[in-house]
């Protein structure tokens, strides 16, 4: 099975712009969860989508949204991008239904926001 | 609230020592699982195990194993015979039984030089 994909690789933006993100989870893997990395605040939950639905989500203002298609795959979006979001962002995808199952990642999106 | 702590920041070692990562969490929840994933340069975070709270068993995989104590809230990763290609940044994850969403500790650097 082909693992998570996530596109683009790299971005480079600057502050004010918007970017959105995409995830590709492992086939019949209907959750899709993402996580920014940043060296200051580590690995943060964002949230979960599950049969297109938001199911968890973390602490991040409402500049960061997401979505998901019926496909399972999922998008993210960032508006009014701050420097301070600049990070590596993770997606994860699980087969779980109900309750945790192990969630594999994706190799991740490095955006620079200058 | 969940939180895992991983005190060790960094850790150098020659090849084939052992080495142990330490692990330790706080939860409320009566059922819960724990996980070690591993974060090559390369960004993703590749799985590693899965616990659940109500599995004390210590577990053997190859060279890595795995030591949960619930009495103490630890959950400990040794690796054997440390090679040049367990250099990564290793993280310890916890969740709740009935959500997908991984609360991360701030990760150990492990560095194996020959």
């Amino acid at each position: 099975k082909a693992g998570v994909t996530q596109t683009p690789r790299y971005l480079i933006k600057t502050r004010g712009q918007q970017v959105t993100l995409s995830c590709s989870p492992i086939s019949g893997h209907r959750s899709v969860s993402w996580y920014q990395q940043t060296p200051g605040q580590g690995l943060q939950f964002l949230f979960e989508y599950f049969s297109e639905t938001q199911r968890n989500k973390g602490n991040f203002p409402g500049r960061f949204s997401g979505r998901q298609f019926s496909n399972s795959r999922s998008e993210m979006n960032v508006s009014t991008l701050e420097l301070g979001d600049s990070a590596l962002y993770l997606c994860a995808s699980s087969s779980a239904v109900t309750g945790t199952d192990t969630q594999y990642f994706g190799p991740g999106t490095r955006l620079t926001v200058l | 609230a969940q939180k895992v702590t991983q005190a060790q920041t960094e850790i150098s070692v020659v090849e084939k020592e052992d080495v142990t990562l330490d692990c330790v969490y706080e939860t409320r929840d009566t059922t819960y699982y724990l996980f070690w994933y591993k974060q090559p340069p390369s960004g993703e975070l590749v799985f590693l195990i899965r616990r659940n709270s109500f599995d004390e068993q210590n577990e053997i995989s190859g060279r890595y194993s795995w030591n949960f104590q619930k009495s103490t809230s630890s959950f400990n990763f040794t690796i054997t015979a440390s090679q040049v290609v367990d250099s990564a940044v290793y993280f310890c994850a916890l969740s709740a039984y009935t959500a997908s969403k991984l609360t991360f500790g701030t990760g150990t650097r492990l560095q194996v030089t020959l």
